[in-house]
This record gives C-alpha cells, sequence and structure tokens, in this order.
C-alpha cells in the first residue's frame, strides 16, 4: 500500500547543505507528522499539523524548518545539519486530531546520512 | 515521566509461538498501539487495544491490562516474513504515542 509516500529515500548531505524532505499523504487524512527515528530508540516526534496548522514542535532545533501547504503534503526543510541528525525520517497521517484515538498510517522513511 | 519498556530482542522458531511483552507508564491512557516495522521500511499498524482483554486477528493477538499498565503480542505459526522489529506505543492523556524502542523478532528455520 503507498498510502504515505516520502522522497527521497535516501540522502546524504554536507554540513552546509539545504535540502528538503517531502511526504505526500494519498488517504483523506488532516493530521500529518514528522519523526525521527535512531538506531535503537524511540520513535521520536518532531513536528505535528493538524488542518495544515502546526500543533506540537516537540523542542526541535530550528535547523529543521517543516512547512505543511495543505492536508496532503508536508515537507521539512533542512539546513546546517549536524552528524548526529543522521536517522530515518518517518512521515504519518491520521484521519484528525479531534480527541480521537487515530492510528497513525507511516511513510517508509527518507534515510538521512549528514557527513 | 513516561514510559515504555519492550525487550530489545527476541529469538523464535518458525512454526512456533512467540510473545512480545511491553509495559508502559502514561500521563493518562488512551489506548494502546502495536506496530511492524521490516527493516528499511515504514512501521504498519497491527493492533489497538483500549480495553482490558485479548484481541485476536489471525495468526496475531494483543492482550491488555490497564490495572497493570502491561500488555503484549502474540504471533502464532511464525513465518520467515515474521521477522521485523515490533513496537509498543502507548497514547497519553493528550493523544500523543509514547513510544517504545522495539522488539527486534529473528525467525529461525
Amino acid at each position: 500500500e503507498t498510502g504515505v509516500t516520502q522522497t527521497p529515500r535516501h540522502l546524504v548531505m554536507g554540513m552546509t547543505n539545504k535540502k528538503s524532505l517531502k511526504c505526500e499523504q494519498h488517504l483523506g487524512h488532516n493530521a500529518m507528522y514528522w519523526y525521527k527515528q535512531s538506531a535503537k530508540k524511540p520513535l521520536e516526534l518532531m513536528f505535528v499539523y493538524n488542518f495544515k496548522e502546526q500543533t506540537e514542535n516537540n523542542s526541535v532545533p530550528s535547523r529543521f524548518s517543516p512547512e505543511c501547504p495543505n492536508s496532503s503534503h508536508l515537507f521539512l526543510h533542512l539546513h546546517t545539519l549536524q552528524p548526529e541528525d543522521s536517522a530515518l525520517y518517518l512521515c504519518a497521517s491520521s484521519q484528525a486530531l479531534a480527541g480521537g484515538t487515530d492510528t497513525q498510517y507511516f511513510g517508509p522513511g527518507t534515510r538521512l546520512t549528514v557527513l | 515521566g513516561q514510559n515504555i519498556d519492550q525487550p530489545t530482542e527476541m529469538t523464535a522458531t518458525e512454526g512456533a509461538i512467540v510473545q512480545i511483552n511491553c509495559t508502559y507508564q502514561t500521563s493518562g491512557f488512551n489506548g494502546l498501539f502495536w506496530y511492524q516495522q521490516h527493516a528499511g521500511e515504514a512501521p504498519t499498524f497491527l493492533s489497538y487495544n483500549v480495553l482490558d482483554g485479548l484481541e485476536e486477528k489471525g495468526r496475531f493477538s494483543s492482550f491488555l491490562s490497564r490495572s497493570k499498565g502491561y500488555s503484549y503480542l502474540l504471533l502464532k505459526e511464525l513465518q520467515m516474513k515474521d521477522s521485523a522489529s515490533y513496537l509498543c506505543a502507548a497514547m497519553d492523556s493528550n493523544y500523543q504515542l509514547i513510544w517504545g524502542a522495539g522488539t527486534k523478532l529473528i525467525i529461525k528455520p
């Protein structure tokens, strides 16, 4: 199933580069999420958007900048990253955050390596 | 603080049964999710429990005890394709998911 797609799947960048990750969901959902997944660590929630409005920013460094132009698309803009930012970045979507227990559906992730 | 504990790795034999345990401590509770994640792929939803008891879904079952802060995922008739990481996540009072680090399940022939 390709309900949530992410591009690129792999990205190698230097610390001075600027790049963007893209996520698109085809499920008609209204909430979208960015997570960071590092080896042997729990998923770390980074940002949440509900009906295009940012509702959560979990103390993420400003070198990560999200953008949500509509309910189907989510971007993560990256600049001046550090090697410790190397990880798998996962996008997810759910029906809506309205006090409900929505199931989140994930994309395949972007494997980011910062040199 | 909020915390999820699950074993780091488990090994089982093809055709057998395995139980993956998860304990949670959260501020409020709005249910417990299990996801499966094959290497290099997206986590995929397996189950959701909010009431005590066992939910069966084919070869996979999930159990919840709210009073004990405990859940398990039971996999029967194991197949090689079940080799994956299994992620436990509890939803807190703010409807945010608190994730465990995942249990890597290795299936041997």
